[in-house]
């Protein structure tokens, strides 16, 4: 599986674009760009995935590079309920399977 | 509503003893997945399954074993608990394969959260 590199934390103003990066350079075509985030002590939730193309829904974007080796989740008006840790991850589409890792932490300050 | 829930919530246990977490889904997913997640760190795979009697290890799977014996059940049983396995659990279960629409969606319970003394 691959691994991805984000920073460990990230501030924003209420109210602006929050620009979340990550780099997994080592990912393979049959690998996924996953984005959950954690909010306190919750399970992590659902944000988006992408393969190659960028994504929308009605929670983010998500803009991956033509060589696929980065990604950037954009939350586009960021509010104080975004504040969490996000976690970017890649996954096989054979396994399925997540392997989290440190996640960048998002303070959204008013 | 489907819906993915873990008992107990909290549990304090001692060193030594057989604890058993309870993970329940009624999505009929074939995925499940156990994670643990420690103070002021991301989540590590425990144990995963892709169907009924399949079971695979994951990052930390020492002290730990799984059985699926049906699709909507994972428990997960540390067989003598120790201090270093008080963490927060987290179950997870996901649609099998990203054919058909699927956003192959991980759905997480809320938590165990398990004391060892």
């Amino acid at each position: 599986d691959a691994k991805t590199t984000q920073p460990p934390s990230m501030d924003c103003a209420e109210g602006r674009a929050a620009n979340l990066p990550c780099n997994h350079s080592t990912i393979s075509g049959n690998e996924y760009v996953y984005w959950y985030r954690q909010i306190h002590s919750q399970g992590p939730q659902y944000i988006i995935h992408g393969l190659k193309n960028n994504e929308t829904n009605e929670m983010a974007s998500l803009i991956i590079t033509e060589d696929r080796k980065s990604s950037t989740l954009i939350l586009p008006h960021a509010t104080l309920r975004d504040t969490a840790v996000y976690y970017c991850i890649v996954v096989s589409s054979n396994t399925g399977k997540l392997i989290f890792g440190q996640g960048t932490t998002l303070q959204v300050k008013p | 509503d489907a819906e993915i829930t873990q008992s107990p919530r909290h549990k304090i246990t001692e060193t030594g003893r057989q604890v058993t977490l309870a993970c329940h889904q009624t999505w009929n997913h074939n995925n499940m997945f156990w994670y643990r997640q420690d103070l002021g760190h991301g989540l590590r795979l425990i144990h995963y399954s892709y169907g009924v009697h399949d079971t695979n290890k994951g990052e930390v799977s020492d002290g730990y074993s799984v059985s699926r014996s049906n699709t909507e059940d994972l428990p997960l049983t540390l067989e003598s608990a120790a201090s270093s396995q008080t963490s927060v659990y987290f179950c997870a279960s996901s649609d099998l394969g990203l054919a058909n629409g699927n956003t192959g969606e991980l759905f997480f319970g809320e938590g165990s959260r398990l004391t060892v003394l």
